[in-house]
């Protein structure tokens, strides 16, 4: 099992570009979260999954938009980017159930200029 | 809204010292709490997971106590190792809106040398 992985592992943008972030995992989860994490600071949760085709805001959702076309994947958007969005994005799986933990991939490091 | 406070921010200590990490919580309606372990550039790794109706859970040299009432848990590593260096992240969880929803704080970064 490779667990949670994402694409890319790091990436710099400038200001007003769009891009994707991959996640992908093999555990069969039905839930899946997209993170951000800044210094000093713990991790927000951004958008989340409870299910393939549904898709719900965090605390955090402006500026980014996601799909779960298949129950394996979780795409993260960036339509135009900005700044304040340079940050290490995390993703997330579990099966769902309250007393499961989470499983997070590598991150990925986004700078915008 | 939950609030989370990892208390102290940053510790170094020689190897061999058992450490209190220190977390607290201002909702105390949670359903579990979790203790991740992150490592520079990785993503976070879970530690244990209590459960609201537990009072601990031990895993090898890693004691985590729960106290919901008062909001508070505490992460006891025993003999620390150098390998134990990493940030500690603490993080009760609402079950809200379908799903287990992590509330995390800033964490605790430890640094044991040799």
């Amino acid at each position: 099992n490779a667990g949670v992985t994402q694409t890319p592992k790091f990436r710099v943008l400038k200001t007003g570009q769009s891009m994707t972030l991959l996640c992908a995992q093999d555990m069969n989860h039905e839930y899946m979260y997209w993170y951000r994490q800044d210094p000093g600071m713990g991790l927000r949760l951004i958008h989340y999954s409870v299910g393939e085709g549904t898709t719900a805001k965090g605390e955090v959702p402006d500026g980014y938009n996601v799909s779960r076309l298949k129950k394996q994947n979780f795409l993260l958007g960036l339509e135009s980017a900005a700044p304040s969005q340079t940050s290490v994005y995390f993703c997330a799986s579990s099966y769902g159930m309250p007393e499961e933990t989470q499983y997070f991939g590598p991150g990925t490091r986004l700078l915008v200029l | 809204k939950q609030e989370v406070t990892q208390i102290p921010a940053a510790l170094s200590v020689p190897e061999g010292e058992n450490l209190v990490l220190n977390c607290s919580f201002t909702d105390s309606a949670i359903y579990n709490l979790q203790w991740f372990r992150q490592d520079p550039g990785k993503g976070l790794t879970s530690l244990l997971l209590i459960q609201s109706s537990q009072r601990e859970q031990t895993s090898g040299r890693l004691n985590a106590s729960l106290d919901k009432s008062s909001g508070r848990s505490t992460l006891y590593i025993a003999a620390s190792q150098p390998g134990d260096s990493a940030t500690y992240l603490c993080a009760p969880a609402l079950f809200s809106g379908g799903y287990n929803k992590l509330i995390f704080g800033a964490g605790t970064r430890l640094a044991v040398h040799p």
